[in-house]
């Protein structure tokens, strides 16, 4: 079982930069969400996604954006990156059914030089 | 705010021992509460959640934790320790909106020593 996926696993940007990380799941569930975890500070919610067709900012959005493509896909966007968003990246997913039971993908580790 | 505050940031045991970490909550309603653990470089694994059906959860690996309303507390166990279990675990609560996101407390790595 896939669950969810992450992909890169691993990037480095120079300041300025754009990417996006891609983020899908096959759970068929309805919430999905981006955190960022950084030493000594747990996990922070950057944004997330109540169903499809809906997204909404979590504690730390600001140079962040991001997409519901459709169920299964949720993408988050680094405009312009900058060194403050050096961090590991985690996909996520849940649904009612399932508990609200929190599926993690592996992680993105970017840094931004 | 849910919330979650996780004491100890660091707790080492001797393999065999007992473990304890210790988490304490704030929120406004009855929680849902949660126990994850990361091993390095991987993502996060539940081991147990709290939903008000039983104050004492058993999760995966011999993990435990006991929900204590007059504490406010939700304390992880595990009676003994293996070299297994070094791993960085973190408590979170289940926000009211948001998606049914979660609040996370800062984690507590475990060290265990033969």
């Amino acid at each position: 079982n896939a669950g969810v996926t992450q992909t890169p696993k691993f990037q480095v940007l120079k300041t300025g930069q754009s990417m996006t990380l891609q983020c899908a799941q096959d759970m068929n569930h309805n919430s999905m969400y981006w955190y960022r975890q950084d030493p000594g500070m747990g996990l922070r919610l950057i944004y997330y996604s109540a169903s499809e067709g809906t997204t909404d900012k979590g504690e730390v959005p600001n140079g962040y954006n991001v997409s519901r493509l459709n169920k299964r896909e949720f993408s988050l966007r680094l405009e312009s990156a900058a060194p403050s968003q050096t961090s590991v990246y985690f996909c996520a997913s849940s649904d009612y059914r399932d508990g609200n039971t929190i599926y993690f993908g592996e992680g993105s580790w970017l840094t931004v030089v | 705010a849910q919330s979650v505050t996780q004491l100890g940031s660091h707790v080492s045991v001797s393999e065999g021992a007992l473990v304890l970490l210790r988490c304490n909550y704030s929120s406004s309603v009855p929680p849902y509460l949660f126990w994850y653990v990361q091993y390095p470089n991987q993502g996060l694994q539940l081991l147990l959640k709290y939903t008000s059906a039983a104050t004492l959860v058993k999760g995966i690996n011999g993990f435990e934790a006991e929900f204590k309303k007059s504490e406010t507390s939700f304390h992880l166990t595990k009676p003994s320790a293996h070299m297994s279990d070094a791993a960085e675990y973190f408590c979170a609560v289940s926000r009211l909106r948001s998606g049914y996101a979660l609040n996370f407390g800062k984690g507590t790595s475990l060290l265990v020593t033969p």
